[in-house]
């Protein structure tokens, strides 16, 4: 098993470009999430899905949109790119959240924009 | 939203030495999660509180679930080199969301 994987590692975008960071599970899992990382903030949850089909918002959904077409990929789109969506960006994975289960991450997508 | 509040925000330790850490919230919370992360990637789960007044062992790792639900502890015993990192706490209250603390970044002297 791969885990969870992210594409790509590492990414410099210009204010108004748009762009679609990857992610991808093997476990099966039905819930997967993504979160951004900015020092200090500990992680905070932009959008989750808790299945194929089914998507909802989390602390931070602004300027992000996402899609849940396979149980395996939910990938997160920024429409427009501005600076304060500089940040480490984490996708992860679990069979359920609400249950506490844990949530496999990736290993991160580090996006700056400039 | 819920916050957690997450303290040390760091320690620079010696090696040996036992290191304690807390995480509290406004809010009561039914799981309480301890994470891990190492420098370049994603945090990975050391504990899983699950009971008000639980105490769960990982080896060196201790962690409790506080009796008014409101807080959890993480201690680590005879602190290495490979503890260093940032330790968070996350908290689930039976929905689909997890909310994190900002983090207590550890550094041991050796």
């Amino acid at each position: 098993n791969a885990g969870v994987t992210q594409t790509p590692k590492f990414q410099v975008l210009k204010t108004g470009q748009s762009m679609t960071l990857q992610c991808a599970q093997d476990m099966n899992h039905e819930y997967m999430s993504w979160y951004r990382q900015d020092p200090g903030m500990g992680l905070r949850l932009i959008h989750y899905s808790v299945g194929a089909g089914i998507t909802d918002q989390g602390e931070v959904p602004n300027g992000y949109n996402v899609s849940r077409s396979t149980t395996e990929d939910f990938p997160l789109r920024l429409l427009s790119a501005a600076p304060s969506q500089t940040s480490v960006y984490f996708c992860a994975s679990s069979y359920s959240p609400s249950s506490g289960t844990q949530q496999f991450f990736g290993p991160g997508t580090r996006l700056t924009v400039l | 939203g819920q916050q957690l509040n997450q303290s040390p925000q760091s320690m620079f330790i010696q090696e040996g030495e036992d290191v304690s850490m807390n995480c509290t919230s406004s809010s009561i919370f039914n799981t309480w999660l301890w994470y891990k992360q190492e420098p370049g990637e994603g945090p990975v789960l050391l504990i899983a509180l699950y009971k008000a007044g639980e105490l769960t062992s990982n080896g060196r790792l201790t962690a409790q679930f506080g009796i008014t639900r409101k807080d959890s502890f993480l201690n680590i015993s005879a602190s290495i080199p490979s503890d260093v990192g940032i330790y968070f706490c996350a908290g689930n209250n039976a929905g689909n969301m997890l909310t994190f603390g900002g983090g207590t970044r550890l550094m041991v002297k050796p």
